[in-house]
């Protein structure tokens, strides 16, 4: 596709129950990033993925939150449980390449995805 | 891990007026990005400084980075209603964890 898709774009779900949330990277972006963005906030780093592979799973807030890529394309992020203080708005973004040193090649972000846990 | 400080955390401007964003790190960066989201919408990518010093020209936007690589700036000449959202600088740190600054919010007023 043209740019990064994100789905559902809103998605309201009762406390206590399982949602899954994803994400269609550009073609050939090799990077992939999970944020949270809650209301009037910054962008709270989840997870990356390089390829299939998680080398940095840091930011996933609790073991509630798990995150999978398969193909080195599609990635979903997984939260169980929800509780309340999980609603915000989860960003995806793809990058082409992600290496060590001091040109990165920047991201393109998702329209996002609005979690509204009741 | 590293942080960035990133001031003001909120303007709010007469449109014709400048704007200045900053961010300050306490460790060197290897490099630094910008972006603006709109408001409503998702990040946009704007431009990456990688050099000690360098100067980056976007039409009305003036981007900076520190001769010591901890500090950058971002400067909008002449504000324009268009401008409004949130600007937010990051950095790639260790691992290519791409970490983002809290944002400076931009209010234009016409």
């Amino acid at each position: 596709g043209a740019g990064v898709s994100q789905s559902p774009s809103n998605k309201v779900t009762e406390k206590g129950k399982d949602v899954e949330l994803r994400c269609d990277p550009i073609s050939g972006h090799t990077a992939l990033y999970w944020y949270r963005q809650s209301l009037g906030q910054g962008l709270e780093f989840l997870i990356y993925f390089q390829g299939n592979s998680a080398p940095d799973k840091s930011g996933l807030p609790s073991d509630r939150f798990s995150a999978e890529r398969t193909g080195g394309s599609v990635s979903t992020l997984t939260i169980q449980r929800t509780q309340q203080e999980d609603s915000a708005v989860y960003l995806c973004a793809s990058s082409f390449r992600s290496l060590r040193g001091p040109d990165n090649s920047p991201l393109h972000f998702g329209n996002g995805t609005r979690l509204t846990v009741t | 891990g590293q942080q960035v400080m990133q001031i003001p955390q909120y303007q709010h401007v007469q449109e014709g007026e400048d704007f200045t964003t900053y961010c300050n790190s306490s460790t060197t960066l290897s490099n630094i990005q910008w972006y603006k989201q709109r408001p409503g919408g998702h990040p946009v990518f704007l431009i990456q400084l990688v050099k000690s010093g360098e100067v980056k020209k976007q039409k009305r936007l003036t981007f900076q980075f520190g001769e010591a690589k901890k500090n950058s700036s971002l400067h909008i000449t002449a504000t324009q209603t268009t401008d409004v959202g949130t600007y937010f600088c990051a950095f790639m740190e260790y691992g290519n964890k791409l970490v983002f600054g809290a944002g400076t919010i931009l209010r234009v007023k016409s």
